[in-house]
């Protein structure tokens, strides 16, 4: 099955510098990843996603990038700001044309912004 | 409209002890599944459904159950709770992925569990 890694596990940043998380997948059926923000005792939520079919999208402050052949895809946060700081989830959908929505997250990113 | 809904937010279980937590989502959501997160460990897949009266296991399935007997409603069972499945548990649901880019999963606020 898909098999998602995840690095760092904590990564911690000036206010207003760039972070940067990468995730690896195994699964070459794969062809949906997106990313969720989990604030501390919250519930996660989907910030960005990106299909297989485009190699960069950005919205704002946030850019994902995908490299199918290396199975790598990234998040890229510019100008980081205090509310930033939270856990990123990366995760990854294989597709063998079934109806699953079935995500296999990553271990997660601890993201501290230092004001 | 509520979104998804667990209940409860809290539980303390004794080892052995039996337990469902509920999730229900009035978003007309095919697609709904559980997943347990752990420090370290990120979010695993329990259980998933794709409709009413099918299920399949995920990641970590062993010492859950789950049914779903209606669209809008996918309990989990812990039929005899054991101090390995202390953790945080969500409920996830979204529309099928046949559907024009869909793919979002909507959490639940999240359950509690510990076992003792």
């Amino acid at each position: 099955g898909e098999n998602v890694e995840q690095h760092p596990s904590t990564l911690s940043v000036q206010e207003g510098d760039s972070a940067v998380i990468k995730c690896t997948y195994s699964d070459s059926a794969s062809n949906y990843f997106p990313w969720y923000k989990q604030e501390l005792g919250k519930r996660p939520q989907l910030i960005i996603d990106i299909r297989s079919n485009v190699g960069e999208k950005k919205d704002q402050r946030i850019a994902v990038t995908l490299n199918k052949t290396a199975k790598h895809f990234s998040l890229h946060i510019t100008e980081t700001q205090p509310e930033d700081s939270a856990v990123y989830f990366c995760a990854a959908r294989a597709d063998y044309g079934g109806a699953t929505n079935k995500l296999i997250f990553g271990t997660g990113t601890l993201l501290a912004v230092q004001p | 409209n509520a979104g998804v809904t667990q209940t409860p937010k809290f539980q303390v279980l004794k080892t052995g002890q039996s337990m469902t937590l509920q999730c229900a989502q009035d978003m007309n959501h095919e697609y709904m599944s559980w997943y347990r997160q752990d420090p370290g460990m990120g979010l695993r897949l329990i259980h998933y459904s794709v409709g009413a009266g099918i299920t399949d296991q995920g990641e970590v399935p062993n010492g859950y159950n789950v049914s779903r007997s209606t669209t809008e409603d996918f309990p989990l069972r812990l039929l005899s709770a054991a101090p390995s499945q202390t953790s945080v548990y969500f409920c996830a649901s979204s529309y099928s992925i046949f559907r024009p880019n869909t793919g979002e999963l909507f959490f639940g606020e999240g359950s509690r569990l510990t076992v003792l």
